[in-house]
């Protein structure tokens, strides 16, 4: 499967702990985003890369979270003492700078548990 | 601020009915707008997008800026339609940065 890879995709946590996900996304596509689910919601955008440079982040990302893409390649995503309200589907996705406007390949997800 | 609605939660009909799934959007500007979809155990994929005017497994949307609305239509229902489906839009090169609805689930029944 080429298409973009999320590990793990689970993870069960205890309220406080540090969390990192990884997103491998096509290896062709120099722009990588970072979205969350929550349970009835569609998701939201958290952060974008473009090659290594985070060009943008939301109001979302609180300074518990932090996003790296070092070598322009995979990217991770830690989340700093977790809270209840962390639960969600992260949700990483990639595009070509080249491709269809709008059109987002995803990867299947990281459920995150904070009991 | 940029926000999209999907009114409904659920719709459900029979295999070749007609459907509507409604998308109402603000934004000021001309924002690009999109349909995703995610069939069960599948990855959240595109459908289609506004500015190709473009028909995609028999649906269609049409973007009517008066009613800031992008409503998703097929006009024969069919059984593997039967999936999440959530209207975006994204600022005119933005990056593709995009904003979603809640979604909507479409039950096609035999």
């Amino acid at each position: 499967d080429t298409g973009v890879s999320q590990n793990p995709r689970h993870k069960i946590t205890k309220r406080g702990q540090n969390v990192t996900f990884r997103c491998d996304p096509i290896s062709e596509h120099n722009r990588l985003y970072w979205y969350r689910q929550t349970l009835g919601q569609g998701p939201e955008f958290l952060t974008y890369f473009q090659n290594e440079a985070q060009l943008e982040k939301s109001r979302l990302l609180s300074d518990r979270f932090s996003a790296e893409r070092p070598k322009g390649s995979f990217s991770t995503l830690e989340i700093q003492r977790t809270e209840q309200g962390d639960s969600a589907m992260y949700l990483c996705a990639s595009s070509p700078t080249t491709g269809r406007t709008g059109e987002l390949f995803f990867g299947e997800g990281s459920r995150l548990t904070v009991l | 601020a940029q926000r999209v609605t999907q009114p409904e939660k659920l719709l459900s009909v029979f295999k070749g009915a007609p459907v509507e799934l409604k998308c109402n959007y603000s934004y000021s500007g001309s924002p690009e707008l999109f349909w995703y979809v995610q069939y069960s155990r599948q990855r959240l994929q595109l459908l289609l997008r506004h500015i190709s005017r473009e028909s995609i497994k028999g649906f269609t949307a049409d973007l009517n800026k008066g009613e800031t609305s992008f409503h998703l239509k097929k006009p024969f229902a069919q059984e593997e339609d039967s999936a999440m489906y959530y209207c975006a839009l994204s600022p005119p090169g933005a990056n593709s940065k995009l904003t979603f609805g809640k979604g909507i689930t479409l039950s096609v029944r035999p």
